[in-house]
């Protein structure tokens, strides 16, 4: 079945480091890939998608291109922030009519001033 | 504005005592969703609902109940809570239409069952 694993964390980088969020999905057919953030004490909310192949989605200096090739949608950002600090999920379109989607397991993200 | 909006974001029970997590969407979403999240194990789909009175099984939904009769409200029970219950519940919601919709999450309920 569909699965996505993403790199384990925790993640510690210093102010204006590169971050780059590992996530290779396993799915048949063509699903979407999503990135979503958790910021600390709330729910999930969206940061980037892409619908196809070579697709790049980005959103508040983040990007991720989907790779069908190497089945990866690895996240990345030129320079973090202390606000960036969260917990980042990749996750991919479930198929049918539930609109589950299929999560990895979450990479913690600690930015350092 | 619009959101999700969970109720209570924290609660301490014991073994055995119904209770119900209140979800509520201000979006005309049809579709409604809850998840627990546990460490190490992610997140994880209890039940969902794609409409009014249209609800089915996630991946985990022994020992929860769920109900939608009205659009906005997708309300979570546990009849009968047990510390295996414990864990950070999340209400989620997205439209149907236009293509896949992105998910929009409540802020999270913290349940501990002693």
């Amino acid at each position: 079945g569909n699965s996505v694993t993403q790199m384990e964390g925790p993640v510690t980088l210093s102010e204006e480091a590169f971050l780059t969020i590992n996530c290779t999905y396993t799915a048949t057919g063509y699903p979407s890939l999503f990135w979503y953030v958790q910021y600390p004490g709330e729910g999930l909310q969206l940061l980037l998608k892409a619908t196809k192949a070579d697709d790049k989605g980005s959103n508040k200096g983040f990007e991720a291109t989907y790779r069908k090739e190497t089945t990866s949608f690895h996240l990345e950002k030129g320079s973090v922030q202390v606000s960036d600090s969260a917990v980042y999920f990749c996750a991919l379109s479930g198929t049918g009519n539930n609109r589950k989607l299929i999560w990895g397991l979450g990479t913690s993200l600690a930015v350092n001033p | 504005e619009a959101q999700v909006t969970q109720n209570p974001r924290y609660l301490i029970t014991v073994t055995g005592k119904k209770l119900t997590v209140t979800c509520s969407q201000n979006m005309n979403h049809e579709y409604m969703s809850w998840y627990r999240q546990d460490p190490g194990l992610g997140l994880r789909q209890i039940y969902y609902s794609m409409n009014v009175e249209v609800t089915d099984k996630g991946d985990v939904p022994e020992g929860y109940k769920v109900s939608r009769k009205e659009k906005r409200n997708f309300p979570l029970i546990l009849e009968s809570p047990s510390p295996n219950q414990t864990s950070l519940y999340f209400c989620a919601s997205s439209t149907t239409t236009g293509g896949y919709s992105p998910l929009h999450f409540g802020n999270g309920t913290r349940l501990t069952v002693t």
